[in-house]
Parts: C-alpha cells; sequence; structure tokens
C-alpha cells in the first residue's frame, strides 16, 4: 500500500499569511493526488484534484503542486473561515490512502 | 444538485451486524464509482471500500476484507455497506462519497454527512 505522510501535524498562522502543507508518497503517485478540507463537525470537502487543479468554488488562494512523491497545498493568504483539518488523498492505485491530516489553527 | 444521504448508523454490539445505506440524487448514479470512508473520533480519514460505477469492481481496505460488502442498486440510486463481524475499532463516522468517474482510482468530489456507527456492550 501506498503511505502518505503529511507535515506538519498541527499549524498556527495569522491571519493574511502564506501557509504551506506538504504530502510525501511512499511511491511514485504521478499526479494522482487529492486535496480535502474538513472544518469541525462538518464532511469533507474536495480543494484540488489531479494534484494542482482547483475544484470548482474554491478561491483563488488556494494552490496545489508537486508531482511523484512530493506535493504541497499553499494558502497564499489566511482567512478565518480557512480554520480546518486538511488532508492529501493518493487515488493513483486501491487501496487510496489519506495522510494523517494536518489542523490549521489561527495565531 | 449532487446529494448524499446515509442512513443506518447506530450502536451495535461487539459481533454484530448493521448495513448502512447511502440516497443519492442530482447526478446519474450509474455513472460515477462511489466509496465509503470513515473517521474514528478524534481521528483521520480511512477509507473502507470502493464500487466502479458498472458494479463490476469492487475494493476493500485490508482492515475491513472479509467482513464488510459494498453493493449498489441503480434502480434505488442507493449505495450499501453491509457490515458483519463488527469490532470496538470500527466505531466511527461512516461517510458516502461519489467519485469523479466510473473508476473507483479517482478523488471524490462529493461527500454525504455521514453517519455514526457506534460498536459497544
Amino acid at each position: 500500500d501506498i503511505q502518505m505522510a503529511q507535515s506538519p501535524s498541527s499549524l498556527s498562522a495569522s491571519v493574511g499569511d502564506r501557509v504551506t502543507i506538504t504530502c510525501r508518497a511512499s511511491q511514485g503517485i504521478s499526479n494522482f493526488l487529492a486535496w480535502y478540507q474538513q472544518k469541525p463537525g462538518k464532511a469533507p470537502e474536495i480543494l484540488m484534484y489531479a494534484a494542482s487543479t482547483l475544484e470548482s468554488g474554491v478561491p483563488a488562494r488556494f494552490s496545489g503542486s508537486g508531482s511523484g512523491t512530493d506535493f504541497t497545498l499553499t494558502i497564499s493568504s489566511l482567512q478565518p473561515e480557512d480554520v480546518a483539518t486538511y488532508y492529501c488523498q493518493n487515488y493513483y492505485s486501491a487501496p487510496i490512502t489519506f495522510g494523517q491530516g494536518t489542523r490549521l489553527e489561527i495565531k | 444538485e449532487v446529494r448524499l444521504l446515509e442512513s443506518g448508523g447506530g450502536l451495535v454490539q461487539p459481533g454484530g451486524s448493521l448495513r448502512l445505506s447511502c440516497a443519492a440524487s442530482g447526478f446519474t448514479f450509474s455513472n460515477y464509482a462511489m466509496s465509503w470512508v470513515r473517521q474514528a473520533p478524534g481521528k483521520g480519514l480511512e477509507w473502507v471500500s470502493a464500487l466502479s460505477g458498472s458494479g463490476d469492481n469492487t475494493y476493500y481496505a485490508d482492515s475491513v476484507k472479509g467482513r464488510f460488502t459494498i453493493s449498489r442498486d441503480s434502480s434505488r440510486n442507493t449505495l450499501y455497506l453491509q457490515m458483519n463481524s463488527l469490532g470496538a475499532e470500527d466505531t466511527a463516522v461512516y461517510y458516502c462519497a461519489k467519485h469523479r468517474s466510473r473508476s473507483a482510482t479517482n478523488c471524490n468530489n462529493y461527500w454525504g454527512q455521514g453517519t455514526l456507527v457506534t460498536v459497544s456492550s
């Protein structure tokens, strides 16, 4: 199975900060990577797929990059509504696997 | 508008069984793969099982293989998860999620709100 390692596990930043979350796959997955945002008590929502394609309706301050084993999710200017846990997902092959999550808080 | 509505969760004793349902609307159900993803209290997301749009291909996490069965009824636009031999480790919110295509090796662009399964005596 392909393992997904996210870092950091938690992060505190100020409104307006640039925030970066990384995800590393245990083997190459091309660009078969998605990012999800989960707010407390809610279901996950997709932010990005194919590593860098923004889902319709997602604010442009979110961006993704990477290919192979190393990926990043960047929030260019952190907003209060971005408080959430973020997960990467490998869908290169079954079993689909998720990173352990990054909890993002406002400082 | 895509809607996914899970039901069937509840309290069950260890060793018991439960069947979850996910009623889908707003898209052509048979054209898309579907998955179940769970989240134990305070923990991260764990993919459980997936079913291709055609229904021909099923996939299971090792943790549930042989105990859980995924199926779909396209005439009812409903996805199911039959869960047998339940243990405390199966306690979680179970989400139904739609994939972007017929293939189960694709990401999930819509999620239901989840149904809580609690395994306890």
